[in-house]
């Protein structure tokens, strides 16, 4: 799976968009774009993922640059409960069940 | 919503002593997950299970380690004798469909003294 870097961490103001660089030079044709987020040591979380077009569901939006290389989410309106470690994993769709490779990920705090 | 569901949330053990941690993942899931995450580390991949085998596994999954579906609804973690370091949360996950979406737990905390 290609290697993804994110900023450490991000600060964003309650009811603003929070948006989440992920920078995945390396991506090959047939990987997908995933997020996830783990709130203080909870079990992560699915937020979305994408191959190339941009994705929205009901807890965010993924922006992806037409070369693949970066991403975005976006938070259209942060909450508190938002506050969590956001990661950003690349990884291909294959038949079999292989490992989600967690980073470091992006600390993000909601500030009141 | 349904969810994976992870008994016991804590577990106190000596050091030696063989655990197992269990898992009740979401009923339609077929392929299954442990992760671990030492306190202030990342979230580790242990293994992954699917069809009765191991599709998968990590280093960090050795012989002390195993993983059984004892019946249709249970998934578990076994490990035979604990060491201070296992000392972590253990998070399972399921997912219906192969590296799907996968949902975790809220995972259980070993704490092994």
């Amino acid at each position: 799976d290609a290697k993804t870097t994110q900023p450490p961490s991000m600060d964003c103001a309650e009811g603003r968009a929070a948006n989440l660089p992920c920078n995945h030079s390396t991506i090959s044709g047939n990987e997908y774009v995933y997020w996830y987020r783990q709130i203080h040591s909870q079990g992560p979380q699915y937020i979305i993922h994408g191959l190339k077009n941009n994705e929205t569901n009901e807890m965010a939006s993924l922006i992806i640059t037409e070369d693949r290389k970066s991403s975005t989410l976006i938070l259209p309106h942060a909450t508190l409960r938002d506050t969590a470690v956001y990661y950003c994993i690349v990884r291909v769709l294959s038949g079999s069940a292989r490992q989600l490779t967690f980073g470091s990920g992006t600390q993000l705090t909601v500030l009141p | 919503e349904p969810e994976v569901t992870q008994t016991p949330s804590h577990q106190v053990t000596q050091m030696g002593q063989e655990v197992i941690l269990r898992c009740v993942p979401i009923s339609n899931h077929l392929y299954f997950y442990w992760y671990r995450q030492i306190l202030g580390q990342k979230v580790e991949f242990l293994v992954s299970f699917y069809n009765n085998e191991i599709s998968e596994k990590s280093e960090i999954f050795d012989d002390q380690f195993s993983v059984e579906r004892p019946d249709g609804s249970n998934f578990t973690l076994k490990i035979r004798s604990t060491k201070l370091e296992d000392s972590a949360m253990y998070f399972c996950a399921s997912s219906p469909r192969p590296n799907e979406k996968l949902f975790f737990g809220s995972g259980t905390q070993l704490s092994v003294l």
